[in-house]
């Protein structure tokens, strides 16, 4: 079945550092691709996703490429801010299902 | 477009009680998803609708745990006799069939089963 594998966290950053969350998947088809965030004490937000191999989705400077090659689809920001401190899911929907499959979860912390 | 909502935020219950949650999604959305949140892991899949028809379940989803979408706008999700393994967070997420069907979450609902 499909799978979403993320890196395990928490991921912690000093402020204006340089981010990566790699994620990878295993899937039949052509899924599309998410990730969302979990702030604390919040529901999940959309922060960026990419339906086709190669495309790259963007938001709030956050960026993530599809790579069918690799089967990976890992988040990146140039530059980290205190207030990005969150749970960062990776998530697929397969074309032939409508249910998203979630990877564990990456809490990321900033520090001033 | 007021977001996805869930009703109540918390709920604290005694083993074997039966409680049931509410979601109400965007207005124009016509897909409705539950999934299951437990601490530190990612949200598992538990069941859809499109309008009023329950058109996919998970295994997850035991004989105890029952949803509806009467009138194809909001939905419930009722556990029976619950367990203490029931304690997560019950999230609901709702998309348009057409497009790309983004899927946009509410706040949870989490369950404490004592």
């Amino acid at each position: 079945g499909d799978s979403v594998t993320q890196m395990e966290g928490p991921v912690t950053l000093s402020e204006e550092a340089f981010l990566t969350i790699n994620c990878t998947y295993t899937a039949t088809g052509y899924p599309s691709l998410f990730w969302y965030v979990q702030y604390p004490g919040e529901g999940l937000q959309l922060l960026l996703k990419a339906t086709k191999a190669d495309d790259k989705g963007s938001n709030k400077g956050f960026e993530a490429t599809y790579r069918k090659e690799t089967t990976s689809f890992h988040l990146e920001k140039g530059s980290v801010q205190v207030s990005d401190s969150a749970v960062y899911f990776c998530a697929l929907r397969n074309n032939a299902g409508n249910m998203l499959t979630f990877g564990g979860g990456t809490r990321l912390m900033v520090k001033p | 477009d007021t977001g996805v909502s869930q009703d109540p935020r918390h709920k604290i219950t005694k083993r074997g009680q039966n409680v049931t949650f509410r979601c109400d999604p965007i207005s124009e959305h016509n897909r409705l998803y539950w999934y299951r949140q437990t601490l530190g892991q990612g949200p598992e899949f538990l069941t859809y609708f499109q309008n009023e028809a329950q058109l996919e379940k998970s295994r997850l989803l035991s004989d105890r745990f029952s949803a509806e979408r009467p009138k194809g706008s909001f939905s419930t999700l009722e556990i029976q006799r619950t367990e203490q393994g029931d304690s997560a967070m019950y999230l609901c997420a709702s998309s348009l069939v057409s497009g790309e069907g983004t899927q946009y979450f509410g706040p949870g609902t989490r369950l404490l089963v004592l």
